[in-house]
């Protein structure tokens, strides 16, 4: 089964601009993949950001994109706000099944 | 309101089983995909197994082929997760989710145990 990758955590200042990444130990990842991008902060059901890439559901704040970028998934955060301090999960789907990764712990300091 | 509850979670031995539900309402359920997700405490997402809107296609993630099985009663607006031969490492909270591309509704999950 493939593995996820993602960085273990991130630091942004308020109102900077940071990249989360997600690869995969398979190859490239693809728009194939169907990448996904999750929020969750502590004691909370995870809420979905991204799906399929770069599309947002209506609740992601726009300072919220997403994008393939060298071989990977990318999520970017411009403009970061003290309430995006939480942890970030992609899922990428491998002919039906799918795999999370490990999850970036993202803090705004 | 698009709603999903799951229920059915509890404390359960070594070697033991269980059968997890998600009763959806508020959209038509034989129209999406659905998800089980779960998180073991303190750690990540990991994704259990999918079911197509017709019950027809399941998909599994492989450490859990075998032990768990998906399903889902449309007329009932319910998704099932058969859970044998449970074992520590299984003890997490169990997330069900609407499919069919976006991943948009999440229950607020059930909890299982797996102890002696």
């Amino acid at each position: 089964q493939a593995v996820v990758t993602q960085e273990f955590s991130l630091t942004v200042s308020p109102g900077g601009t940071v990249t989360l990444t997600c690869g995969s130990t398979t190859g490239a990842v693809t728009s194939g993949h169907y990448p996904y991008w999750f929020q969750q902060k502590p004691g909370q059901v995870p809420r979905t950001l991204i799906y399929e890439t770069s599309n947002r559901h209506t609740w992601t704040p726009a300072r919220f994109s997403a994008s393939l970028l060298g071989g990977k998934a990318a999520l970017t955060l411009s403009g970061a706000q003290p309430e995006d301090e939480a942890d970030y999960y992609c899922l990428l789907s491998y002919r039906g099944a799918r795999v999370f990764g490990g999850g970036t712990k993202l803090t705004v300091l | 309101e698009v709603q999903l509850v799951e229920s059915g979670g509890g404390l359960v031995k070594p070697g033991g089983s269980l059968r997890l539900s998600c009763a959806a309402s508020g959209f038509t359920f034989s129209s999406y995909a659905m998800t089980w997700v779960r998180q073991a405490p303190g750690k990540g997402l990991e994704w259990i197994s999918a079911i197509s809107s017709t019950g027809s296609h399941m998909f599994y993630a492989d450490s859990m082929k075998g032990r768990f099985t998906i399903s889902r009663d449309n007329a009932k607006n319910s998704l099932f997760l058969q859970m044998n031969s449970l074992r520590v490492d299984d003890t997490a909270v169990y997330y069900c989710a609407r499919d069919g591309g976006a991943m948009d509704v999440w229950g607020p999950g059930t909890t299982v145990t797996v102890s002696s």
